[in-house]
């Protein structure tokens, strides 16, 4: 079976504090692709990383970075130093390459952060 | 570049009528997808396009929902007749291929159309 579990459904942090997003995938698929999308209030999927499961390189963006581990299959999501516009909804998704390459998304992760 | 347009933004209908959704999808993507969202759940796939060829349509209730892809850019969604439990906002996403892996064939949002019925 194919799942992404986002257990955390709402996080409230305080400006400038940092905050980790989790997500665990379950895929008996041996080549697949992991995502962040970010959906503002405006309501638009907005894409932020794409990784594939051959590479396990931990990802930094500006104060964004990601931590991708097999071992526990597991693709979280760091926030440094938050903003009040980090503010929105973050969705962790899994493309298997198998079955028709569909995106399974998780339930979400309501991130509030406050000035 | 212009993203993944769709339109209406927002809809209102009364149970058993007619609706339909418009995407415009970014320009050089083959495939082509809607998504249903319903509130505090993650976006679930109704149907993939692949060019003009619906690839996966497994989770559309055919009974009711029709869409069309007439010459592999612009795609309609129909639901037909409405019912109360189709509240829900309906996304259009469009990417390259995804059978090409290793590639940048991850999915691009439209703001999508929130379609409440009543």
């Amino acid at each position: 079976a194919q799942k992404v579990t986002q257990a955390q459904t709402e996080i409230s942090v305080v400006e400038k504090e940092d905050v980790t997003l989790d997500c665990v995938y379950e895929t008996r698929d041996t080549t697949y692709y992991l995502f962040w999308y970010k959906q503002p209030p405006s309501g638009e999927l907005v894409f932020l990383i794409r990784r594939n499961s051959f590479d396990e390189q931990n990802e930094i963006s500006g104060r964004y970075s990601w931590n991708f581990q097999k071992s526990t299959s597991s693709f979280n999501f760091t926030i440094t130093a938050s903003q009040v516009v980090d503010s929105a909804v973050y969705f962790c998704a899994l493309r298997p390459n198998t079955g028709g390459f569909k995106t399974i998304f998780g339930a979400g992760t309501r991130l509030f952060v406050k000035a | 570049e212009a993203g993944v347009v769709q339109s209406p933004r927002y809809k209102i209908i009364e149970k058993k009528q007619p609706v339909a959704f418009w995407c415009n999808p970014i320009s050089g993507h083959n495939t082509l997808y809607w998504y249903r969202q319903n509130l505090g759940q993650g976006p679930e796939l109704l149907i993939r396009y692949e060019n003009e060829e619906a690839v996966d349509d497994s989770q559309l209730p055919k009974d009711r929902f029709s869409a069309e892809r007439l010459k592999g850019v612009d795609s309609t969604l129909k639901i037909q007749p409405a019912e109360l439990g189709d509240s829900a906002v309906y996304l259009c996403a469009s990417s390259h291929s995804p059978r090409a892996f290793l590639m940048n064939t991850e999915a691009f949002f439209g703001q999508g159309t929130r379609l409440t019925v009543v």
